[in-house]
């Protein structure tokens, strides 16, 4: 069975700091990996996405993520924070075995501070 | 395009009754998945239809049940509703291709209380 694991709840980052997000993962055959934020009262927005090629992916509002195969990890990761990041982050993955159902990890909420 | 539309945004319900929720997905979108969100929880995964089958399924008791309709609006029931119910409920529809790489597209939710 898939699994992703996002091992903190919370992640705390002053304004204009670097901040990553961590992300690993389990599963069968090569993985698709997606990150997605949530603001409050909405629904998930794409952020970015590893299918193949390039381990370091570049996504929206300057966000990236680093594949690392052989430590199963995808964090996501940003230069400089801003206040207007603040959100619920949320790693996914889905194998690319036959057609799977997208396991989401449990979040992290992201405070940054000015 | 418009985006993916979920209704009832609100629904309050009373312990044993059921409730339908509604997805219109994006336009052209084929695929549509729904998840279950609560605190602590994350999101569960709840099913998916692609051209109105159901493609995969999530480990929820057969309370819960869904269908898709030729225009791909999908609608998800829950029977005799219990207070664990109660959750913010997600619907995700992805490009025609259905393929494993998509990207979902998420609609706000319906937050669904039960009493």
């Amino acid at each position: 069975a898939q699994s992703v694991a996002q091992p903190e709840d919370q992640v705390n980052v002053a304004e204009g700091n670097p901040l990553t997000v961590k992300c690993t993962y389990s599963v069968s055959g090569n993985p698709y990996l997606f990150w997605y934020v949530q603001y409050p009262n909405r629904g998930l927005q794409f952020l970015l996405k590893y299918i193949t090629g390039d381990n370091l992916v570049k996504g929206s509002y300057g966000f990236e993520a680093e594949f690392n195969k052989s430590q199963t990890s995808f964090h996501l990761k940003k230069p400089s924070a801003l206040v207007s990041d603040s959100a619920l982050y949320f790693c996914a993955v889905r194998g690319s075995g036959g057609y799977q159902k997208v396991t989401f990890g449990t979040g992290t909420k992201l405070q940054v501070i000015p | 395009k418009a985006g993916v539309t979920q209704t009832p945004r609100y629904l309050i319900k009373t312990r044993g009754q059921q409730v339908t929720l509604s997805c219109s997905p994006i336009s052209g979108h084929r695929s549509v998945s729904w998840y279950q969100q609560t605190p602590g929880q994350g999101l569960q995964f709840l099913f998916e239809y692609f051209s109105e089958t159901q493609r995969n399924k999530g480990n929820f008791p057969g309370r819960f049940s869904g269908r898709q309709f030729s225009n791909s609006r999908s609608e998800m029931n829950v029977s005799t509703l219990e207070l664990g119910d109660s959750a913010l409920y997600l619907c995700a529809s992805s490009p025609p291709s259905g393929g494993s790489t998509d990207t979902q597209y998420f609609g706000p939710g319906t937050r669904l209380t039960v009493l």
